[in-house]
Parts: C-alpha cells; sequence; structure tokens
C-alpha cells in the first residue's frame, strides 16, 4: 500500500491564481481531511469527509473548496489564492476499524507571493 | 471547544536520559488520543494511539499514558537517542469524529 499520498510537494502562486491540491489514499478509508500547519500554531483542521459525497467544514474552512467524488480522492482547491494561506498541507485519512488512527500524507508546503 | 496544550514547547537532553513530554486537554469526553513524530520538513508519523478505555500503551522504548478524568497524557520515552530528536505532536478525537492538534513539543538529544 502507498498510504497517503499528495501532489504537488511544493508549489508557489502569485496572489489571486487558483489551484488544487491533490490527495489519494489506497486504504478505503471512509474518513479523509485536511490540516494547514504553521508556525507556533499547530494543526488546524480546514475541512473533512466521511465518505463519497460527503463534506464538512472544520476550523478555518474559509478560501478552500473540497469534493469527495471517490473514497479514494480528496482534493483541495484554492479559488483565490491570498498570502496567509502559505502554509503547509497536509492530508489525513483515518480507518473504520473502531481505533480512528489517522494516516498523514508527506505534505505539500504552499507559499503565496 | 476542546484545546490541546503541550509543554513543554522544547526540550534539550543529552543522550541516554529518560524524558516526559506533557500532553493536556480541556474536555476529557474523548474517544482517543494519538502520539505523533513529526521530522523537520517530513509528514507525521503515528507512534501511539490509546483508546479512551485504555490507560496507557507501549511500543519499544516509547510509553503513553492517558489520564481522561485529569485531562492529561504523557509520552514517555526511555534511554534516549540522537535519532529521538523531532517534534512531537498529540491529538485528540473528539466526539464527532474530529481531532485536535496540540502545538508540539520539540526535542533535540545531544550525543
Amino acid at each position: 500500500n502507498a498510504g497517503v499520498t499528495q501532489t504537488p510537494k511544493f508549489q508557489v502562486l502569485k496572489t489571486g491564481q487558483s489551484m488544487t491540491l491533490q490527495c489519494a489514499q489506497d486504504m478505503n478509508h471512509e474518513y479523509m481531511s485536511w490540516y494547514r500547519q504553521d508556525p507556533g500554531m499547530g494543526l488546524r483542521l480546514i475541512h473533512y469527509s466521511v465518505g463519497a459525497g460527503i463534506t464538512d467544514q472544520g476550523e478555518v474552512p474559509n478560501g478552500y473548496n473540497v469534493s469527495r467524488s471517490t473514497t479514494e480522492d480528496f482534493p483541495l482547491r484554492l479559488l483565490s489564492a491570498a498570502p496567509s494561506q502559505t502554509s503547509v498541507y497536509f492530508c489525513a485519512s483515518r480507518n473504520a476499524d473502531g481505533t480512528y488512527e489517522q494516516y498523514f500524507g508527506p505534505g505539500t508546503r504552499l507559499t503565496v507571493t | 471547544k476542546q484545546e490541546v496544550t503541550q509543554i513543554p514547547a522544547a526540550l534539550s537532553v543529552p543522550e541516554g536520559e529518560n524524558l516526559v513530554l506533557n500532553c493536556s486537554f480541556t474536555d476529557s469526553a474523548i474517544y482517543n488520543l494519538q502520539w505523533f513524530r513529526q521530522d523537520p520538513g517530513k509528514g507525521l508519523t503515528s507512534l501511539l494511539l490509546i483508546q479512551s478505555s485504555q490507560r496507557e500503551q507501549t511500543s519499544g522504548r516509547l510509553n503513553a499514558s492517558l489520564d481522561k478524568s485529569s485531562g492529561r497524557s504523557t509520552l514517555y520515552i526511555a534511554a534516549s537517542q540522537p535519532g529521538d530528536s523531532a517534534t512531537y505532536l498529540c491529538a485528540v478525537c473528539v466526539y464527532g469524529q474530529n481531532f485536535v492538534f496540540g502545538p508540539g513539543t520539540r526535542l533535540s538529544v545531544l550525543p
């Protein structure tokens, strides 16, 4: 199993540009989520999904959109990038065996200039 | 709202020492607590997961305990090694499925 994969690893955007961060998992996990990690702030939940076709907002959803058309994929879209969205983005999935253990991708480092 | 804190924010110890990292949470209604390790520029690696009904979990030189009533968890690292140098994060799973993370403890183990 590849686990949780994310692309790209690094990205530089100009203010106002849009882009999609890709996330995929091959563990057949229903629950997937996106976090951003900023210095001194820890990881904060952006959006999450409990299954295909179902998404919901986390703590810091503004400026981001998500969709979940398949169990495997959970892309994160930045509609109009702002410097405040400069961060490291992590995708995670969680098993459904009752333990709710989380598995994380390697992250995408995004810089918005 | 669940809040998670970790003390200390940073820790530097000589190789071979036993050490304890602390995690506190404000709401005891948690489903589980998970400890992670994060190396610089890398993702999060799961170390230990403690269910709300459990008191502790062990893996090798690592032992994590959970006291829900006091809202505390500790991660004990025995015989620390330079390779243990990393940031350690705890996260609590609240009922309703989402996780809340602490800010982390940055550990340096000096040879």
